[in-house]
């Protein structure tokens, strides 16, 4: 199987204070994970593209110095927000790409919820 | 920018009826993935398709290329199956997926 966790999965924080997330792929590497938001009752949206040692790739409106992704490993990423806003709380999704079969497919983590006070 | 559209937003049956959740796109794509969210967030990927026909248990996705359209059908369904089912497409020449709203199922005992 392909696995993929987040850490951590709910989060409470101050506004002002950064916050870091965790994304691994437990038993497959990933050159690729992308990061998704989902705000209540709405769609997922991509908010970046992240290939490992390279610089993320933002989606438009996404804010490259607020939302700083680090792509280190072949199983990590992480996505920091940086001076978090009530308005950034949110739902964060990560999922990781596998190729199997010549084809990739995306797995994804189990989420973390964000919330800033 | 691909625009996904779902069909029904919300669909409330009775266990064991055979449900239908249709999915359009406007953009060519190179895959269509269904998934499925629980109440709690976490997402589950139902199938990958890029073309044909796909079942896993009760579970059967379609998808036609030229009308852009795939529908995911659950047969026997039971309240365990109650969840968000989402659409999602990956464009030509995209990494990134684009996620349809969605589709509230509950499936009543």
């Amino acid at each position: 199987g392909a696995v993929v966790s987040q850490h951590p999965s709910w989060v409470i924080c101050k506004s002002g204070t950064s916050v870091k997330i965790e994304c691994r792929s437990l038993d497959f590497q990933a050159t690729t994970m992308f990061w998704y938001r989902q705000f209540p009752k709405q769609s997922l949206m991509l908010m970046a593209t992240s290939n490992e040692g390279s610089k993320a790739t933002y989606e438009q409106g996404v804010e490259k110095d607020k939302f700083l992704i680090n792509h280190a490993s072949l199983t990590l990423s992480t996505l920091t927000v940086t001076s978090a806003h009530p308005e950034d709380s949110s739902f964060y999704i990560c999922s990781a790409g596998k190729r199997e079969l010549g084809t990739d497919t995306q797995y994804f983590g189990p989420g973390t919820r964000l919330t800033v006070l | 920018k691909n625009e996904v559209e779902q069909s029904p937003q919300n669909l409330t049956a009775q266990e064991g009826e055979f449900i239908t959740i249709n999915c359009s796109y406007s953009v060519g794509i190179s895959a269509l993935h269904w998934l499925q969210q629980h109440p709690g967030g976490g997402i589950v990927s139902l199938f990958m398709l890029s073309s044909g026909k796909k079942k896993h248990g009760r579970l059967i996705a379609t998808i036609n290329i030229q009308e852009k359209h795939s529908s995911l059908h659950i047969t026997a369904s039971h309240p365990r199956d109650s969840a968000v089912y989402i659409c999602a497409v990956r464009s030509v020449g995209a990494d990134g997926l684009t996620f349809g709203k969605g589709t509230h199922l509950i499936i009543q005992p």
